[in-house]
Formats: C-alpha cells, structure tokens, sequence
C-alpha cells in the first residue's frame, strides 16, 4: 500500500518565518504534487515535480517554492510566511502516466 | 476560473438509501474523471475513476456515472452507510489541460444519518 507521510500535521508560524512543509513517499512515484485545501475552493495545485531536480509551477505558486533532491522527498518552502498562507497543505504523489493520487494526511499550517 | 463544480455543498441522507453526488465541468479536453473521500484531519483518499471512453464504472456500492454531452458526472453510493459521510471530491484531467494535474471541485459534504 502507497504510504505518502507528511512530518507534520499542525504548524503554527508567525509572519515572516521561512517555513518547510516535509513530504516523503514509499513507492517510488515520479509524480509528487503540493496542493492547499481553502473551504469553498476545494484543492488547488501549488507546484508538482515530474522526476528528481524538477519542478513545475501549479494554479498559485507565489509565495512557495519546492525542492526536490531525492526522489522518494518533495519540500514545499513557504519563503516569507504570510496570513493568507494559512492552509491545509496536502502532499500526493503518483508514478505515470494519468493515474489516481496518493495523498499524505495534511499539514494545517496557521500564519499568525 | 473553477473548471470542475460542485454545486452542493451539503447532502444528507438516510442510512440505507441512495445518495447522489454531482459534478460538472466545463472543459471538453477532460477525459479522465475521479472521486475522493475526505474524512476530517485525513488526506484525501482514492474511491473510483472513470474514463471518457465510457459512461459507467462500478465499484461495489460506488457508482460513476459520465454524461460527456452534459459535461456531468455523477457519484451513486448504494446504500448510504454512516460511515460513507465524508467530504467527496470529484476531480478531472485531460490531454492538454496540462496532463499532471487534476482539477478539483469544491467538494460536497455527505452526511448519512443512522
């Protein structure tokens, strides 16, 4: 079974921190995907990585960044946390072609 | 611009009865379709797909159904156990839509009432 874990499951930073959202996946997918949950705006793409070193921009990537140095890990950077950044943060990963995402159980991150 | 909608938010069903979720999209390039399950503090989690070769997929007590014409889907889950009650996704992808991502509604949120 896909285990996708993300290290945290409740962050509370102040504004202006750099934060690192951790998410590390076992099946050795090429696909991983950042996506933030909003109510009444259902999942959004923030950024996903298609193989190691890279990396493509989602529907909201400003204010984020991702790193991607080992395959089995994909790290969303928040550069300068800000309040609108509050969010659940959830990490997926897939191998290819089209196929159903596997998602970690999610990061609340609040902004204060 | 949402591509993929969810127009209820909210849903509540008997036990043991049947409880339809929809979905409508508006992108033509779509030809791959999914539901999710969410429970509270839990990531989403996979229940059943459908591809637009067809218009029916069934999965025990999940149904799918794909109206191309009507750019509809709709989830049938038969009977409705307490436990179905989560939020459903439903979520979209296509050749040309940027074939990494899927599209999610907003999502409904089924309640199942024992």
């Amino acid at each position: 079974d896909v285990k996708v874990t993300q290290s945290s499951r409740y962050l509370v930073k102040r504004t202006g921190e750099k934060v690192f959202l951790e998410c590390v996946q076992d099946m050795d997918h090429e696909n991983m995907f950042w996506y933030r949950q909003d109510p009444g705006l259902g999942l959004r793409l923030i950024y996903f990585s298609y193989d190691v070193k890279m990396k493509e921009k989602g529907d909201i990537p400003e204010g984020y960044s991702v790193s991607r140095e080992k395959k089995e890990r994909f790290s969303l950077i928040l550069e300068s946390a800000s309040t609108n950044q509050t969010s659940m943060y959830l990490c997926a990963s897939r191998p290819p072609p089209v196929s159903p995402l596997h998602f970690g159980n999610g990061t609340r991150l609040t902004v204060t | 611009d949402q591509q993929v909608k969810q127009n209820s938010p909210s849903l509540s069903v008997q036990e043991g009865r049947i409880s339809i979720l929809n979905c409508d999209y508006t992108n033509s390039m779509f030809d791959y379709f999914l539901w999710y399950k969410k429970y509270p503090a839990e990531g989403p989690t996979f229940l059943i797909s459908i591809s637009s070769i067809k218009d029916k997929n069934e999965d025990g007590r999940f149904t799918v159904f794909l109206n191309k014409s009507a750019k509809h889907l709709s989830l049938h889950i038969v009977p409705s156990q307490p436990g179905d009650s989560a939020v459903y996704f439903c979520a979209a992808s296509g050749i040309g839509t940027g074939a990494n991502n899927l599209f999610f509604g907003t999502g409904t949120r089924l309640t199942v009432i024992p």
